[in-house]
């Protein structure tokens, strides 16, 4: 079974431009969400869809990040215009619906790392 | 409201001594507590979850962890390091289960010396 696969692995852009990352969950896992590391920094909550809705968007910084999940498969997560501080490590992860009595766990992509230059 | 510490950015062991990492929760409802690892260009990893069952958790490569209410601690342990050990271990918490939303610690480098 694939895991959780993020799109592009690496990618350097100039601060004022756009970007947009991609992340493909584990087929059948309705929660989505997206984590950021800011350099030497913990990693933090973005946000997190159950299917194609945000469920909660509470870590999001500010409007220039934009977050979609369309049709509940691949996530999309854009910024414009990305600004230096913005770069970072962005992971995705993905998890089932819990059914009764069950317990489960959040499948991390490898991230992709933003350098804005 | 939820958090977590990881007392020490950087560890540095010999192979073959006691690996300790520390990780001490802040939690408003009862936590489910995780480790995670990641290696050198690679995604995060679980390494082992604690969630209300036995208070001291095994998990994968030797690794184990034990919740400590009283001290609000969940430090993870390893008898021996060697040198594949060599990686960043974060710390983290959630809320009502372990497919929620996860706090994470600002991780921890952990170097294996010969």
């Amino acid at each position: 079974e694939a895991g959780v696969t993020q799109f592009p692995s690496h990618s350097v852009i100039e601060k004022g431009q756009t970007v947009t990352l991609r992340c493909d969950p584990i087929s059948g896992h309705d929660n989505l969400y997206w984590y950021r590391r800011v350099m030497g920094k913990e990693i933090k909550f973005l946000l997190h869809f159950v299917k194609e809705s945000k469920q909660d968007e509470s870590g999001m910084p500010n409007n220039r990040f934009l977050a979609e999940r369309t049709g509940g498969t691949y996530s999309t997560l854009k910024v414009q215009p990305a600004e230096l501080e913005d770069s970072g490590v962005y992971f995705c992860a993905s998890s089932p619906n819990l059914k009764q009595g069950e317990d489960t766990e959040a499948f991390f992509g490898q991230g992709t790392r933003l350098t804005v230059v | 409201a939820q958090s977590v510490t990881q007392l020490g950015s950087h560890v540095s062991v010999s192979e073959g001594a006691l690996v300790l990492l520390r990780c001490n929760y802040s939690s408003s409802v009862p936590p489910y507590l995780f480790w995670y690892v990641q290696y050198p260009n690679q995604g995060l990893q679980l390494l082992l979850k604690y969630t209300s069952a036995a208070t001291l958790v095994k998990g994968i490569n030797g690794f184990e962890a034990e919740f400590k209410k009283s001290e609000t601690s969940f430090h993870l342990t390893k008898p021996s390091a060697h040198m594949s050990d060599a990686a960043e271990y974060f710390c983290a918490v959630s809320g009502y289960s372990s497919a929620s939303k996860i706090i994470f610690g600002s991780g921890t480098r952990l170097s294996i010396r010969p």
